[in-house]
Parts: structure tokens; C-alpha cells; sequence
């Protein structure tokens, strides 16, 4: 147990559904982050709240869409997403501002495969 | 962010020390060195960081060198449980929230 609860576990979606993942850390933690681990990839940043505001972008198409409503909660909004966007997507969460490098604690993620 | 370098794969028998080297050349003065693994089919876990002085946790113990180009990750007594990927991420502490690059990380498995 982590801290950190992502939901659902395994999603299989067509390419025209929206679906949402969701992200829920217990740590009461200020900053929540979503990365892209691909299939013999590394993982991805994809992006970074620190205090409920988006910090980071890195780059990442406008068919994910990321809402932060609390520093509890995270989520990624999914819509026409291609064969590619399969992966596993993960959430983490950190304390930040207090120094002495705090680490990142990671959920265990969705499996998302795209049909 | 500095770039870590560490081999693609190692076997370590159970019950022995497994020593895990990350090269970290590029360092600067102020950026930590973390290390994380990854067991199939989960997040990655956090096991160490460090700045400058060895550091040992319940988990493992991290060795840096006096010039901290390197370090090395020792699982004191591995287990079959330990088998994963490992990662070692050179980061710098700024303002804001982090952003934690990975590299390929190193496979390890640990042999009866």
C-alpha cells in the first residue's frame, strides 16, 4: 500500500469513447504528477500539479486532459484516442517547498488499451 | 538533468549482497541522487536518495562516491521478492514540484 489508489486498474476503450481516470493520494501531499510508461519505454512525464496548478505540459496531445480539483484528487480525461496512447499510465505524488529532496510516491496504475 | 548510466541487467544469487552501479558524471552540487524499482506489473517504489554522505534506510544502503560521479544501490540480503527494474535518477531539488527523468533502468534478478 502506497498511499496513492488509481482507478481502474484496466481499462480497454474504443478509439471515439471518453473515459476518465482517477488518482487519489492519502499522504496529504501538494503535488500530483501523471507519467506514460509505453512498452519497452521508459516512463514519460506527461504532467505536473503543484498545488492544484498545472506546472508542467511536457508536450502532450490536447486528447488528454488533466484536472487537478484538490490536492487529494487527480485525474486524466481521455477522448478519440489512438492505438499508440495504449499503455500504463501512473500517478504520483510528492511533498514539495519543504527541501531535503522528498521522494515521489507512485500508484500502481491503469492499463489502458485503446482498440 | 544529469544523465545516469547503469548497466542493462544483472543476477545476483538469493541470500547475497546485490550491489547496483549507477554512473553520474554530468552532476552537479545540488542535484540528489534517487533510487527507485519497478516490479512487474506495479508502480515504482521508492527505496533511497542521497546528496553527498552514504545513506541506509530498511531497505538498502546508497554508496557515493567522494566525487559523486557514481554511486552504488546494495540490497544487503536479497530476496526472490527483490527481482525488478531499478532505477537510479540524478534530480535537482528547485522550486515547484519535481520532474523525475527515467532511464532504462537496471534488471535484476535474484536466482535460488
Amino acid at each position: 500500500e502506497t498511499g496513492v489508489t488509481q482507478t481502474p486498474r484496466h481499462l480497454v476503450m474504443g478509439m471515439t469513447n471518453k473515459k476518465s481516470l482517477k488518482c487519489e493520494q492519502h499522504l496529504g501531499h501538494n503535488a500530483m504528477y501523471w507519467y506514460k510508461q509505453s512498452a519497452k519505454k521508459p516512463l514519460e512525464l506527461m504532467f505536473v500539479y503543484n498545488f492544484k496548478e498545472q506546472t508542467e505540459n511536457n508536450s502532450v496531445p490536447s486528447r488528454f486532459s488533466p484536472e487537478c480539483p484538490n490536492s487529494s484528487h487527480l485525474f486524466l480525461h481521455l477522448h478519440t484516442l489512438q492505438p499508440e496512447d495504449s499503455a500504463l499510465y501512473l500517478c504520483a505524488s510528492s511533498q514539495e517547498g519543504g527541501g531535503a529532496g522528498q521522494p515521489q510516491h507512485f500508484g500502481d496504475g491503469t492499463r489502458l488499451s485503446i482498440l | 538533468d544529469a544523465k545516469t548510466t547503469q548497466p542493462t541487467s544483472m543476477d545476483c544469487a538469493e541470500g547475497r549482497a546485490a550491489n547496483l552501479p549507477c554512473n553520474h558524471s554530468t552532476i552537479s552540487g545540488n542535484e540528489y541522487v534517487y533510487w527507485y524499482r519497478q516490479i512487474h506489473s506495479q508502480g515504482p517504489q521508492y527505496i533511497i536518495h542521497g546528496l553527498k554522505n552514504n545513506e541506509t534506510n530498511e531497505m538498502a544502503s546508497l554508496i557515493i562516491t567522494e566525487d559523486r560521479k557514481s554511486s552504488t544501490l546494495i540490497l544487503p540480503h536479497a530476496t526472490l521478492r527483490d527481482t525488478a527494474v531499478y532505477y537510479c535518477i540524478v534530480r535537482a531539488i528547485i522550486q515547484g514540484a519535481q520532474k523525475l527523468v527515467f532511464g532504462q533502468g537496471t534488471r535484476l534478478t535474484i536466482n535460488p
